[in-house]
């Protein structure tokens, strides 16, 4: 069975440009969860899906970032326009249902640097 | 205040030896409370799952302990391996009552020599 996709893998950019990162979860996983990691911390929760709904985006910096789920399956984050300090590693995850039960599944990450 | 502590920030060790990474959290109440492994370069990876209620729970050469009245967690490694230099995350589920929150620790860099 195929984990966690994410693409691209790296990206590296200029500040102010936009960037956008795909992920393709686990077959079957309703929720879906976008991480950003800085270096030397555990991950940071930017956003939670469950199938199509974005039930907990309190972390996501809604001047800049947005996210999509359609049809409750892949996910693309955005960042536009991008700054230094967006510069981290961005993961996806997925669980089959519950959250507060159901392992995650880590996908391997894109790392963003903004020059 | 991280409401997720873990300790030593990093670890050196001889190649067969054992160690033990800790875990302090303030996160109550919570569902459950997992520890990763993350290799450099890919993302986390569950070692295991454990609720309130269970205060031992193994994974091959991991052993990870469980003490809810304190508030602590461990993750034991046995007779480590080169394989084992990673770094570990512990992680406490806050629970339905507070919107399904995952707290993630910083994480401890382990890394095993020969």
């Amino acid at each position: 069975e195929a984990g966690v996709v994410q693409s691209p893998r790296y990206k590296i950019i200029e500040k102010k440009q936009p960037v956008a990162f795909w992920c393709n979860p686990i077959s079957g996983h309703n929720t879906l969860y976008w991480y950003l990691q800085n270096l030397g911390q555990g991950p940071e929760l930017l956003i939670r899906y469950e199938n199509e709904e974005a039930v907990d985006d309190s972390q996501l910096p809604k001047d800049r970032f947005s996210a999509e789920r359609l049809k409750g399956v892949d996910s693309t984050l955005k960042i536009q326009p991008a700054e230094l300090g967006d510069s981290a590693v961005y993961l996806c995850a997925s669980s089959h249902r519950d959250p507060t039960t159901d392992t995650q599944y880590f996908g391997p990450g894109t790392r963003l640097t903004v020059l | 205040k991280n409401q997720v502590e873990q300790s030593p920030q990093s670890l050196i060790i001889l190649e067969g030896k054992n160690c033990t990474l800790q875990c302090n959290y303030t996160v109550s109440p919570f569902s459950n409370l997992r520890w990763y492994k993350q290799d450099t370069g890919r993302g986390p990876v569950s070692l295991t799952i454990m609720t309130f209620s269970e205060n031992t729970k193994s994974n091959g050469r991991y052993t990870a302990t469980l003490d809810a009245d304190t508030k602590q967690s461990s993750l034991h490694i046995t007779a480590s391996q080169l394989s084992d230099s990673a770094s570990y995350i512990c992680v406490v589920s806050a629970g339905r009552e507070y919107g399904n929150k995952l707290v993630f620790g910083a994480g401890t860099i382990l890394r095993v020599k020969s």
